[in-house]
């Protein structure tokens, strides 16, 4: 069965720092595995996704995520952090499956200025 | 195009009284899901459709009933409401299509529901 967890439910940065957020997956077949973003009272937005084209997986806003089938992982980062980017962060994985999209419990970016 | 779009916004209910969230979508898209939000919970999923006249239970489906009769619209029925309900609301669609996009899910805004 496919899960997802993220480790950290809140993760701090200064501005102009790295941002990492974790995931980390669990599914019996090639998945295709999206990050999520949601702003405060909004809904959600797609990020990024990798659907088993190159493992290195550039998004909006500066966001890139790479896909490491051996770690089972699909980490998110950013090079410099922004204060527009403190927001709710999800990680989802589908088997390639219309109706099952699984989502991580959600990671919250704070950017301390 | 104004994408996935929900009615109302917030909505205070008492125990017992019913009530139908509303979710219309102008992407033409075949799937349409109904997802609640609980604090630190993620999104769990209540409904979802693959086209009109077809819908499925997802993971917590008890105490809700969905329908779809257009490609457009699916709304979500709280029948006897409860205060384990209360929660925040997201409709969402997909193209649900083989190709590029197909599994991209769209959000609306949310429906903020308390019951009380």
């Amino acid at each position: 069965a496919q899960s997802v967890t993220q480790l950290g439910s809140h993760v701090s940065v200064s501005e102009g720092a790295l941002v990492l957020l974790r995931c980390n997956y669990s599914s019996s077949v090639p998945p295709y595995l999206f990050w999520y973003v949601q702003y405060p009272n909004q809904g959600l937005q797609l990020l990024l996704k990798y659907t088993s084209a190159a493992t290195l997986v550039k998004g909006i806003n500066g966001f890139e995520a790479e896909f490491k089938k051996s770690e089972t992982s699909f980490h998110l980062t950013k090079p410099s952090a922004h204060m527009s980017d403190a927001a709710e962060y999800f990680c989802a994985v589908s088997e390639a499956s219309y109706d099952k999209v699984i989502f991580g419990p959600g990671t919250s970016l704070s950017v301390i200025p | 195009n104004a994408g996935v779009t929900q009615t109302p916004k917030f909505r205070i209910l008492k125990i017992g009284q019913s009530m139908t969230l509303q979710c219309t979508q102008d992407m033409n898209h075949n799937y349409m899901y109904w997802y609640r939000q609980d604090p630190g919970m993620g999104l769990k999923l209540i409904y979802y459709s693959v086209g009109a006249g077809i819908t499925d239970k997802g993971e917590v489906p008890n105490g809700y009933n969905v329908s779809r009769s257009t490609t457009e619209d699916f709304p979500l029925r709280l029948e006897l409401a409860a205060p384990s309900q209360t929660s925040v609301y997201f409709c969402a669609s997909s193209p649900g299509l083989a190709g590029v996009g197909a599994y991209e899910q769209y959000f609306g805004p949310g429906t903020r529901l308390t019951v009380t």
